[in-house]
């Protein structure tokens, strides 16, 4: 059964920082791994999607990466403002499986 | 607005009284998955329809619970004498057929508080 875990579930930092957000899932046969954002009270707004046969995604100031063997992502926040405040879910779908798993996610502030 | 759409945003309602959510999702996704989502927690999978068809549900889907999507377009999720448990937000997302573009995406999900 996959296990995806965020590591810190909260993360405070001044406006202007670059800062790294983890993602760990127990089996590496993934079919892809979507981070998302969340708003309180809000859905989820996708950010990024990785295919398991890629190594990273771009997207404005955000870049996700994605190791299988290790199980780990990583999304990097550049230059962060406060804006950026919201929770970051990473989600994974694994092979032959129809469903995604969510890790709690990080619950991010950024300080003006 | 093209997007997943969830009807209602909000929904309070007694102990014991049976409730229906609807779920709209983006016009030419045929897959359609139903989460449910309670405080400080990342959503936790329901139901998943291909088309018409729903191909997987999951435990956390008692006989209380019951979705349907009729004709693959709209979904509809109805929770049974509801239980205080129930209160959380309910969550729909859709993605294409295209197997080599699997990104989903989600509405903006039905908060439900069960009194």
């Amino acid at each position: 059964k996959q296990e995806v875990t965020q590591i810190p579930a909260a993360l405070s930092v001044p406006e202007g920082e670059n800062l790294v957000l983890n993602c760990s899932f127990t089996d590496s046969a993934i079919y892809n791994l979507q981070w998302f954002r969340q708003d309180p009270g809000k859905g989820l707004t996708s950010l990024l999607l990785i295919q398991s046969s890629q190594r990273e995604q771009t997207s404005g100031r955000l870049n996700a990466s994605l190791d299988k063997s290790s199980g780990r992502s990583t999304l990097y926040i550049a230059a962060s403002q406060p804006g950026d405040s919201a929770t970051y879910l990473c989600a994974v779908k694994s092979e032959g499986n129809n469903d995604m798993r969510f890790g709690a996610g990080t619950r991010l502030t950024v300080k003006p | 607005d093209t997007g997943v759409s969830q009807d209602p945003r909000h929904k309070i309602t007694k102990r014991g009284q049976n409730v229906t959510f609807r779920c709209d999702p983006i016009s030419e996704h045929n897959r359609l998955y139903w989460y449910r989502q309670t405080l400080g927690q990342g959503p936790e999978f329901l139901t998943y329809f291909q088309n018409e068809a729903q191909l997987e549900k999951s435990r956390l889907l008692s006989d209380r619970f019951s979705a349907e999507r009729p004709k693959g377009s709209f979904s509809t999720l109805e929770i049974q004498r509801t239980e205080q448990g129930d209160s959380a937000m309910y969550l729909c997302a859709s993605s294409s057929r295209d197997r080599l573009n699997t990104e989903a995406f989600f509405g903006q999900g039905t908060r439900l508080t069960v009194v």
